[in-house]
Parts: C-alpha cells; sequence; structure tokens
C-alpha cells in the first residue's frame, strides 16, 4: 500500500458524459501527479500540482482539467468524454517536486 | 516520438536464473532513471533509481546498470523468483529541469517456478 488513494475503483459512463476523478496523496506529500494509461501505453503524463498551484502540463485535452485543494487532495475532470478516453488514471504523489512518486491504485474509466 | 523505449513487450525467465529488463532512451538531457514495478489491479510501485552521475545502483536482488554513452540502461534481477512477475516500466527525466517523468510501455516478466 503506498499511502496513495484513488476513488472510484472503476467507473463506466458515456460518451459526452462529464466524470471527477479524486485522489488522496500520501501523508506530508505536497506533489500530485495525473498520469493516463491506455491499451499498450505506457504511462503519459497529464498534470501535476505542487501545494496547490500547477506546475507542470503534458499532453492533457482541453476537455481534461485538474485542480488540487487547500488539503492537498486533488481532482481531475474528464468532459464531453469519448471513447478513446477510457483509461487507467493514476495519480501519484511526492515529498517534493524532485522526489520519488508514490502512485495510487488506479481508476479504470470505461466509455461506452 | 517514445523518448523511452522498452522494446520487449515481454519476457519469460526460469526461477532462480537472472532476468535482464532493458531500456533505451533518446533525450540526451534525461539524467535520472527510475524503473517502476506493477501488478495487475495495482499502482506502479517504486523499485529502484540511478543518476546519471553512476553507472550502477544496486539493492538486494535488484541492480541497475547505466551506459551513458549508449543512451541505455538495464535492470538486472538475480535470482529471480515467481513474485517478481509483474510489469516493468522504465521512466527517465531531466532532474535538474523539473521535467515530468516519461515513461516506456512496459515490459512484462513472466518467472517460471
Amino acid at each position: 500500500d503506498s499511502g496513495v488513494t484513488q476513488t472510484p475503483k472503476h467507473l463506466i459512463t458515456a460518451t459526452g458524459q462529464r466524470v471527477t476523478l479524486r485522489c488522496s496523496p500520501r501523508s506530508g506529500d505536497l506533489s500530485v501527479y495525473w498520469y493516463q494509461q491506455s491499451l499498450d501505453q505506457g504511462l503519459q503524463f497529464l498534470i501535476q500540482y505542487y501545494n496547490g498551484e500547477e506546475r507542470a502540463k503534458g499532453n492533457i485535452l482541453e476537455r481534461f482539467s485538474a485542480q488540487q485543494f487547500p488539503d492537498l487532495h486533488s481532482e481531475l475532470n474528464l468532459s464531453s468524454l469519448e471513447l478513446g478516453d477510457s483509461a487507467l488514471y493514476f495519480c501519484a504523489s511526492s515529498v517534493a517536486l524532485q522526489e520519488t512518486q508514490y502512485f495510487g491504485p488506479g481508476t479504470r474509466l470505461l466509455v461506452l | 516520438d517514445q523518448q523511452v523505449k522498452q522494446n520487449s513487450p515481454s519476457l519469460s525467465v526460469q526461477e532462480g536464473r537472472i532476468s535482464i529488463l532493458n531500456c533505451d532512451y533518446t533525450n540526451s538531457m534525461f539524467d535520472y532513471f527510475l524503473w517502476y514495478k506493477k501488478y495487475p489491479a495495482e499502482g506502479p510501485t517504486f523499485l529502484i533509481s540511478i543518476s546519471s552521475i553512476k553507472d550502477k545502483n544496486e539493492d538486494g536482488r535488484f541492480t541497475v546498470f547505466l551506459n551513458k554513452s549508449a543512451k541505455h540502461l538495464s535492470l538486472h534481477i538475480v535470482p529471480s523468483q515467481p513474485g517478481d512477475s509483474a510489469v516493468y516500466f522504465c521512466a527517465a527525466k531531466d532532474f535538474s529541469g523539473n521535467t515530468p517523468l516519461v515513461f516506456g510501455k512496459g515490459t512484462r516478466l513472466s518467472v517460471i517456478a
């Protein structure tokens, strides 16, 4: 158990819908990262937050947005969902910007 | 453009023998490398890392070798155990530039008893 929690574990929704994925980092970790893993793909970096501020952005679609709250938990919002958004979404956290990242168990999203 | 490549999607090894997982990278700015292990239905777990000032780092049964001139790193597991069966991801970053981790697509290791 990495100490990073993600909810929900599974999510099934329809195209065009909007969903919110939630992540609670390890106690004491200030940095949160979001990754997407599609079938047969590596983990694609989406976005990073540090102590509430956005610090780095990867190939995140405009339909996706995220935020980190004062209690340091983070939410990833996915809207106007398409079939191709079906994937595993992982959250990771680290103490500081350059430290080792610890991953949550992921949320499996299926868009029908 | 894949900056981190794991060219072997899968690898089978006999229990007790050595497992060697390979990773190549193209970005010469990468100076910090990590290996993660992933079991089904779980998130990746950090295994071992190496910075570009070293060419080898060892942690128990796991050793990572870095060949900067060839832009190649490898993970050696000796001896391999059935519990090592998992997907292994190589990741790299430009540490000083505070860039995000770039992951390879992973290699599925099966250790056969």
